[in-house]
């Protein structure tokens, strides 16, 4: 079965700072990874996903990720962050097409943004 | 494209009643999923149909639930004999599933609903 794991509930940086949000994947055949944003009373958008190829993912809003398989990882990051960038996020994984396509979804981070 | 569109936004009921909640997908996208999502915990699959075929169920889903696609267009999920457990955003999201490759789901605002 397919899961994800997100680490760390709750991430708070300084504006400007760097973001790392940790996202940790189990899948017995290679997957399909999904990062997405939900802002508050708003639905889940898209920030970014991986399917095949190159290993570095680059998404909306200046965030990139990169797969990683040997450490089953699948990390989001963005350079510098902004204070519009605070909001929860959720790495999700999916792979059988042909059973649904469905989307496992980690428990989310909310990250925070100090000025 | 209009993106996918909940309605209600939000409901209050009182337990023991029955609430429904109606998904708009976008027009051209052949599956449509409902998940639950509550507070501090990432979305939860309940269903999905591909047109107007239900054609897997999760566990959560009780058999209190109800979803239903009747034209593969737009979908309703009913609940029945609502619980205080039931409190939760409902969000119903759609694509256009490739016969291969990546499912990319386009997600509505969802639905809250509270249970008193």
């Amino acid at each position: 079965a397919q899961s994800v794991t997100q680490l760390g509930s709750h991430v708070s940086v300084s504006e400007g700072a760097l973001v790392l949000l940790r996202c940790n994947y189990s899948s017995s055949v290679p997957p399909y990874l999904f990062w997405y944003v939900q802002y508050p009373n708003q639905g889940l958008q898209l920030l970014l996903k991986y399917t095949t190829g190159a290993t570095l993912v680059k998404g909306i809003n200046g965030f990139e990720a990169e797969f990683k398989k040997s450490e089953t990882s699948f990390h989001l990051t963005k350079p510098s962050a902004h204070m519009s960038d605070a909001a929860e996020y959720f790495c999700a994984v999916s792979r059988f097409y042909n059973q649904g396509g469905k989307l496992i979804f980690g428990q989310g981070t909310e990250l925070s943004v100090k000025p | 494209d209009t993106g996918v569109s909940q309605d209600p936004r939000h409901k209050i009921t009182k337990r023991g009643q029955n609430v429904t909640f109606r998904c708009d997908p976008i027009s051209e996208h052949n599956r449509l999923y409902w998940y639950r999502q509550t507070l501090g915990q990432g979305p939860e699959f309940l269903t999905y149909f591909q047109n107007e075929a239900q054609l897997e169920k999760s566990r959560l889903l009780s058999d209190r639930f109800s979803a239903e696609r009747p034209k593969g267009s737009f979908s309703t999920l009913e609940i029945q004999r609502t619980e205080q457990g039931d409190s939760a955003m409902y969000l119903c999201a759609s694509s256009f599933q490739p016969s291969a490759g990546a499912n990319v789901l386009t997600f509505g605002a969802g639905s809250r609903l509270t249970v008193l």
